[in-house]
């Protein structure tokens, strides 16, 4: 069955060091997107990919990057690790043609601490 | 303004009963319209697309207001299975047609 799987589950990682937390979809969704979610602000966008070679930045990408080299993946880069990007993130694929009816497939999702 | 607001609950409700929770959207240009459920500490799942026309599934019963730009999820006959926060989705934010997401109400339903 075709699935989206992120990892790790877990991570605790210090202050000022890079970490990547991987995404993998084999719905062969073209749409894939970042999240984080925090106590009171809900679900944030943080970079999305329409394709292959494309990637956009959404309303907190400070501090992050991404590359989208194949269709599965979209791995996501703090380049230098801060306290304030403690959180859970959650990556998500959609249908290109019509996200609109079907909506988005999460991943279970990568708790990250920072200390 | 928020993009998505939503009631902040928690609503605490007996089994059986009816629970409806509303949304508010402030673009007016949005096409689409979900709800999704998550529960603690687990990823987001696609309760139910919300048409023009309103729509139900089962007990559960979506409803939308363009005029208003309101968004409403009825729930009857509530069961210990429908605890969790329920989000409120729209789409067409600020970064192209990508979905917005509300803050959540959570529901808790006692026994």
């Amino acid at each position: 069955d075709a699935e989206i799987t992120q990892s790790p589950r877990h991570k605790i990682t210090e202050t000022g060091r890079q970490v990547t937390l991987a995404c993998h979809q084999t719905w062969n969704h073209n749409n894939m997107f970042w999240y984080r979610q925090d106590l009171g602000h809900g679900l944030r966008l943080i970079h999305y990919s329409y394709g292959v070679q494309d990637t956009n930045k959404g309303e907190v990408s400070d501090g992050y990057s991404v590359s989208r080299s194949n269709t599965e993946d979209l791995p996501l880069t703090l380049e230098s690790a801060a306290s304030s990007q403690t959180s859970v993130y959650f990556c998500a694929s959609s249908e290109s043609r019509q996200p609109e009816r079907y909506g988005y497939t999460f991943g279970s999702g990568t708790r990250l601490t920072v200390v | 303004r928020k993009e998505v607001e939503q009631d902040p609950g928690p609503f605490n409700v007996p089994e059986g009963a009816t629970v409806a929770f509303n949304c508010t959207y402030s673009n007016s240009a949005s096409q689409s319209f979900f709800w999704y459920r998550q529960d603690c500490r687990k990823e987001p799942k696609l309760l139910m697309s919300v048409y023009s026309s309103g729509n139900e599934d089962g007990r559960f019963t979506a409803q939308l207001n363009r005029a208003s730009q309101y968004i409403s999820l009825l729930i009857r006959d509530s069961k210990l299975s429908d605890s969790a926060t329920y989000l409120c989705v729209v789409n067409g934010g600020n970064y192209g047609q990508n979905f917005v997401f509300g803050p959540g109400t959570r529901l808790s339903v006692l026994p």
